[in-house]
């Protein structure tokens, strides 16, 4: 079945530094994106979604980027901090069926 | 507190053993799923139910099962259980299915299923 991959199994910043963590996915069916965080020893939370009649969604410090032609997706976190180390994951939902998930990046801020 | 119950959050069981994993979906939330975690993998989506009917599968195995109560917590039966079995499994819960659906899903923290 199709999935939901990203790039890079792990990223590594500098505290203050702006973070990007990019996603391909190959549904084309796909109409429906988020980003969801998981810390160590916890369930996936939410972070931003993202509808695919959006080019662009903001939040607070995050910034989710859709580009359908290439199938890409990126989360942009501005100022990054250490809370925000965790394990990244991209997901995609076709209407109708259930959210599919990426394998993650685990982003590690050091200070 | 995302408002997702599970229990228990760790499980430790032989193999061959059957155990139950329970889920209770956020208040109001009618849809509720279960995915799988194994070690450094991302989740794998098992089964959907809403209002207490099957709506959809995924990879989920035979010896696996699932149902949703008229109380819409939901249990995850997972049997003849093997070394392999031994994951997270999360269930998340989401508000109404259908051309208003929220597609946001809400997890919760989890059962670690450990097989020795």
């Amino acid at each position: 079945g199709e999935s939901v991959g990203l790039h890079l199994p792990t990223l590594s910043v500098q505290e203050g530094d702006n973070s990007i963590i990019n996603c391909a996915y190959s549904n084309s069916a796909s109409d429906y994106f988020i980003w969801y965080k998981q810390e160590s020893g916890k369930g996936p939370q939410f972070i931003i979604d993202i509808r695919s009649n959006m080019d662009k969604r903001q939040g607070q410090r995050v910034t989710v980027l859709l580009n359908k032609t290439v199938k890409h997706l990126s989360l942009q976190i501005a100022a990054t901090q250490p809370g925000d180390s965790a394990v990244y994951f991209c997901a995609e939902k076709e209407a109708g069926t259930a959210l599919i998930f990426g394998k993650g990046t685990t982003l590690s801020v050091s200070s | 507190d995302s408002g997702v119950t599970q229990t228990p959050k760790h499980l430790i069981t032989a193999t061959g053993q059957r155990v139950t994993l329970r889920c209770s979906p956020r208040s109001g939330d009618l849809s509720v799923y279960w995915y799988q975690q194994s070690l450094d993998q991302g989740l794998q989506f098992l089964i959907q139910y809403y209002n207490g009917e099957e709506r959809a599968k995924g990879n989920i195995l035979e010896r696996f099962s699932a149902q949703q109560f008229p109380d819409l917590h939901s249990e995850l039966n997972l049997s003849s259980l093997e070394l392999g079995d031994s994951a997270l499994y999360f269930c998340a819960s989401s508000a109404i299915l259908g051309p208003n659906e929220a597609y946001g899903y809400t997890f919760g923290s989890g059962t670690r299923l450990t097989v020795v």
